[in-house]
């Protein structure tokens, strides 16, 4: 079974500083990988996703994601906070096949201060 | 072209009762998937619907049930409601199975269980 794992559930970064929020999977076989980006009261928007072709993906808002093999991650980065960031943000890995279930990790708060 | 819709957006029941929530999945898409959010247990999967049939299922008790009409359309059911039921209810909508877990959120449904 498939998992993702995010360190941090909080992450607190001032206004033009670079965003690092972390994310590790655990797959049996190739995965694809999602970020997505949660405001207050309203549902998930993609933000990028990693499916076997390039990997460096570049998403929308200024943000790209690394898929790293040999370390097993999928790090989101930012180089220069903006305070329209401050959100949730969850990565997600599905396996290819006939199913889109997407399992979710637990998700990091990320907090933007000026 | 419009997004996932969700009816009703919030919704109090009391425990016992049961509800049905809608979603409209954005157009030309046919798979919808169902996702329970809350605070302890995260973004968690329902069920998965393509072709108005259920095509992989999480681990929610028989009291969760859904159903996909020929318009894509979907309705997930809870009966007997328990106050553990109160989350926030995501639909999402994707092309067809297995296009790599690109789904596309609606703003969800707030159910509160008294």
């Amino acid at each position: 079974a498939q998992s993702v794992t995010q360190l941090g559930s909080h992450v607190s970064v001032s206004e033009g500083a670079l965003v690092l929020l972390r994310c590790n999977y655990s797959s049996s076989v190739p995965p694809y990988l999602f970020w997505y980006v949660q405001y207050p009261n309203q549902g998930l928007q993609l933000l990028l996703k990693y499916t076997s072709a390039a990997t460096l993906v570049k998403g929308i808002n200024g943000f790209e994601a690394e898929f790293k093999k040999s370390e097993t991650s999928f790090h989101l980065t930012k180089p220069s906070a903006h305070m329209s960031d401050a959100a949730e943000y969850f990565c997600a890995v599905t396996l290819t096949g006939t199913a889109s279930k997407l399992t979710f990790g637990t998700g990091t708060r990320l907090q933007v201060t000026l | 072209k419009a997004g996932v819709t969700q009816t009703p957006r919030y919704l109090i029941k009391t425990r016992g009762q049961q509800v049905t929530l809608s979603c409209s999945p954005i157009s030309g898409h046919r798979s919808v998937s169902w996702y329970q959010q809350t605070p302890g247990q995260g973004l968690q999967f329902l069920f998965e619907y393509f072709s108005e049939t259920q095509r992989n299922k999480g681990n929610f008790p028989g009291r969760f049930s859904g159903r996909q009409f020929s318009n894509s359309r979907s309705e997930m059911n809870v009966s007997t409601l328990e106050l553990g039921d109160s989350a926030l209810y995501l639909c999402a909508s994707s092309l067809s199975l297995g296009t790599g877990g690109e789904q596309y959120f609606g703003p969800g449904t707030r159910l509160t269980v008294t």
